[in-house]
């Protein structure tokens, strides 16, 4: 069964330094997906990627958050300068847009974790 | 965007049902109903759909009542490996919005 790749399993990094979180959706879905989860809490949106563009984002993707599709496979996250608060689970997700809205099924890959010190 | 209710935890045996309620007592019309199984340190998982009566795939059961207004996952015969959170959304089919929103979901543990 085709699924969500994510790398690295876990990355650690001083603050203020520049992360890459990559992921590989699956192969025949068009929207790709960022969500984080900080230990003990709710699983957050951050953004939606489709068309090679941003399609929605919460207000926790500032500026400091950019994505981007590089090649027709990977599909990146990068936080340019990481606070002490950036510490999380990050999850990648994929759908393939056969609905609209929620009804879109989305496929979680099993995330990276980000320790910034 | 409509708000879900559901319990903190809930605890069960091996091989018995478990149903999981949710409440959502401003659904819209356009809205469905979806459940993800999340473990721990793992990405949510995707259980099942529906927007009226009884949805029913290999791995739950999906009760919505006429109103609507709640919704009840219907897990048949509980394993160990079904300890994890259950999370129910509620989200709009007809706009393009696609962002998921977790709330804190029903931590279920399955005890031998």
């Amino acid at each position: 069964e085709p699924e969500v790749t994510q790398t690295p399993s876990h990355q650690v990094t001083q603050m203020g330094q520049e992360v890459i979180l990559r992921c590989v959706p699956i192969s025949n879905h068009l929207y790709f997906y960022w969500y984080r989860q900080i230990l003990g809490q709710k699983v957050e949106f951050l953004v939606s990627f489709y068309n090679n563009e941003i399609s929605e984002k919460s207000e926790i993707f500032d500026d400091q958050f950019s994505v981007e599709r590089p090649d027709g496979s990977n599909f990146t996250l990068k936080i340019r300068s990481t606070k002490l608060e950036d510490s999380a689970m990050y999850f990648c997700a994929s759908s393939e847009a056969l609905h609209q809205g929620a009804g879109d099924t989305q496929y979680f890959g099993p995330g990276t974790r980000l320790t910034v010190l | 965007l409509a708000k879900t209710t559901q319990p903190i935890s809930m605890d069960s045996y091996e091989g018995q049902e478990v149903n999981i309620t949710c409440s959502h007592n401003n659904i819209a019309t356009n809205d469905y109903i979806t459940w993800y199984q999340q473990f721990p340190s793992q990405g949510p998982r995707f259980i099942i759909q529906g927007y009226k009566t009884k949805v029913t795939n290999e791995v739950a059961s999906l009760f919505i009542p006429a109103d609507r207004k709640s919704s009840t996952l219907s897990l048949p015969r509980v394993s160990l490996s079904d300890t994890a959170v259950y999370y129910c959304l509620v989200g709009d089919m007809d706009t393009g919005r696609r962002a998921l929103t977790f709330g804190s979901g029903t931590r279920l543990q399955v005890q031998p």
